[in-house]
């Protein structure tokens, strides 16, 4: 089945310092949507991209997809200690019930 | 909140015991799932439930067995378990059909605050 691969698996900064997690497949991917879940917490929707090349932003967050819809990004710009969790990037399929996610990025933030 | 509960939040049982996780959603959905989520592994995505027919089983072991008696309320039965099954166990809510008009429609989950299970 479909694979979605997240790199880093860990990710430590300092406040104010950039983050950016990459999530990969070997596939084309259908959509994308990002979730974010802070420690102890549940997985909390953030975002769905759609169409190749697409760029969404929301506050500090930039998400990317791929042109090829293989690979997509979040990237945070002046990490603060609230960004702290593990960021998910998940596929949906066309349906629009199925999610495959992938391991995740955990980010702590040194403040 | 994101308008999906879980019932217990802790539980701890013995692998004779039997035990049913509830979950129960205000958001109008109809479509409902059932994740573990274990450390250093990604969700895991147990079965869904569309319209309250089981859509997909994903090759879980017999010892779950999920319910959905409308599509507010999903169950997932617990009997028999290992403790390799010890995890945090999430329930999802979402819309579930393509909507033809506006392919772009957002088909986000929302997720309970989840189970953590304790198998012993």
């Amino acid at each position: 089945g479909q694979q979605v691969m997240q790199i880093p698996q860990y990710q430590h900064v300092q406040e104010g310092e950039d983050f950016t997690t990459y999530c990969n497949s070997s596939t084309t991917l259908s959509n994308i949507q990002w979730y974010k879940q802070r420690p102890g917490g549940h997985p909390v929707f953030l975002i769905q991209l759609v169409k190749s090349g697409e760029v969404k932003k929301q506050k500090r967050l930039t998400f990317q997809f791929g042109e090829a819809k293989k690979n997509s990004s979040l990237h945070i710009t002046a990490t603060q200690t609230t960004d702290v969790g593990t960021y998910f990037c998940a596929d949906l399929e066309t349906s629009g019930s199925r999610l495959t996610f992938g391991e995740g990025t955990q980010l702590t933030v040194n403040p | 909140e994101t308008g999906v509960t879980q019932t217990p939040r802790h539980l701890v049982m013995g692998m004779t015991n039997k035990k049913s996780l509830k979950c129960e959603q205000h958001l109008g959905h109809n479509a409902m799932y059932w994740y573990k989520q274990s450390a250093k592994k990604p969700l895991e995505l147990m079965f869904v439930y569309s319209l309250e027919e089981r859509v997909e089983n994903n090759s879980v072991p017999s010892r779950f067995s999920p319910e959905c008696p409308n599509s507010s309320h999903l169950f997932l039965h617990l009997h028999t378990l290992q403790p390799e099954d010890s995890a945090l166990y999430l329930c999802a809510s979402s819309r579930s059909h393509v909507d033809i008009r506006n392919p772009y429609t957002t088909y986000e989950q929302y997720f309970g605050p989840g189970t953590r299970l304790t198998v012993t």
